[in-house]
C-alpha cells in the first residue's frame, strides 16, 4: 500500500510549459507539503497545508500554485517553466502541522529542455 | 544566520563497522529533531527522533544523541550494512517549519 503517492515520477518538458504534480496521501494525514530538492540534495520547503489551508508559503515565484481539494489531496501546479526549476519535488505529509516526522512520497523528477 | 548543517558531506566505512554522522544547528529555540535516510531513487525516510527534553534516544541499531550546549546532534548506526548506504538528512522542526540539513552520504564498503 502506498502511503503517499506522486505522479507522474518523471516529466521532461521545455521551456514556457505549465505542468502539474499530483499527490495524494492514505494516511489521513492533516498536513501536507511540498520540497524541491536540487541537484546537490538540499531539501527546501515550498508550502504546507494543514487541513486544506496553506500555513507555510515560502519565497518561492508565484508561477508556482499549489491546491488542495481536500485533506488527502495536494497539487502542484507550475506555469511558465523555466530552466532553474529541474528539480526532484517531493510531496509528504504529516499526522498534524507541528512536531510530528513526514513520510514523503517518491519524488518527481522535472527536466526543462 | 540559521542553519542547519553537516560537518561532513561523505563518509565510507567498513562493512559491519559503527558508523557517526554529524549534524550542527543554530537555533537554540528549536525543540524537535529528527533523522532521515533517502536511498536514491526515493523520498526521505524516518530513521529516528528526538525531543529537546532529552540527550539520547536508541531504536533498532540507530541512537541519535542531542547536545543542546553546542547544538550538536548525531546519528549512530551500529554493525553498519550495505542496506545502509544512502543520503542521510538531520532535520530541526521549529513550529510549523522543518529545516533539513545539507546531507551526509554513507558509503558502506564490503
Amino acid at each position: 500500500d502506498t502511503a503517499v503517492s506522486q505522479t507522474p515520477k518523471y516529466l521532461v518538458t521545455q521551456m514556457g510549459n505549465d505542468k502539474s504534480i499530483k499527490c495524494e496521501q492514505n494516511l489521513g494525514h492533516d498536513t501536507m507539503y511540498w520540497y524541491k530538492q536540487d541537484s546537490k540534495k538540499f531539501l527546501k520547503i515550498m508550502f504546507s497545508y494543514n487541513n486544506k489551508e496553506l500555513i507555510i508559503n515560502e519565497t518561492v515565484p508565484n508561477r508556482f500554485s499549489p491546491k488542495s481539494p481536500d485533506k488527502a489531496h495536494l497539487n502542484l501546479h507550475i506555469n511558465s517553466l523555466e530552466l532553474g526549476d529541474s528539480a526532484v519535488y517531493f510531496c509528504a505529509s504529516s499526522q498534524d502541522s507541528v512536531g510530528q516526522p513526514q513520510h514523503f512520497g517518491d519524488g518527481t523528477r522535472l527536466s526543462i529542455l | 544566520g540559521e542553519s542547519v548543517g553537516l560537518h561532513l558531506p561523505t563518509l565510507s566505512v567498513q562493512e559491519g563497522d559503527n558508523s557517526i554522522i554529524n549534524c550542527a544547528y543554530s537555533n537554540s529555540a528549536s525543540d524537535y529533531f529528527i533523522w532521515y535516510k533517502q536511498e536514491s531513487g526515493k523520498g526521505p525516510q524516518f530513521i529516528i527522533d528526538i525531543r529537546s527534553n532529552m540527550d539520547k534516544r536508541q531504536g533498532q541499531r540507530v541512537t541519535v544523541l542531542l547536545n543542546k550546549t553546542v547544538k550538536h546532534l548525531s546519528l549512530q548506526i551500529a554493525a553498519t550494512q550495505p542496506g545502509d548506504s544512502a543520503v542521510y538528512f538531520c532535520a530541526e522542526i521549529r513550529g510549523f517549519k522543518t529545516i533539513f540539513g545539507a546531507g551526509t552520504r554513507l558509503f558502506v564498503k564490503a
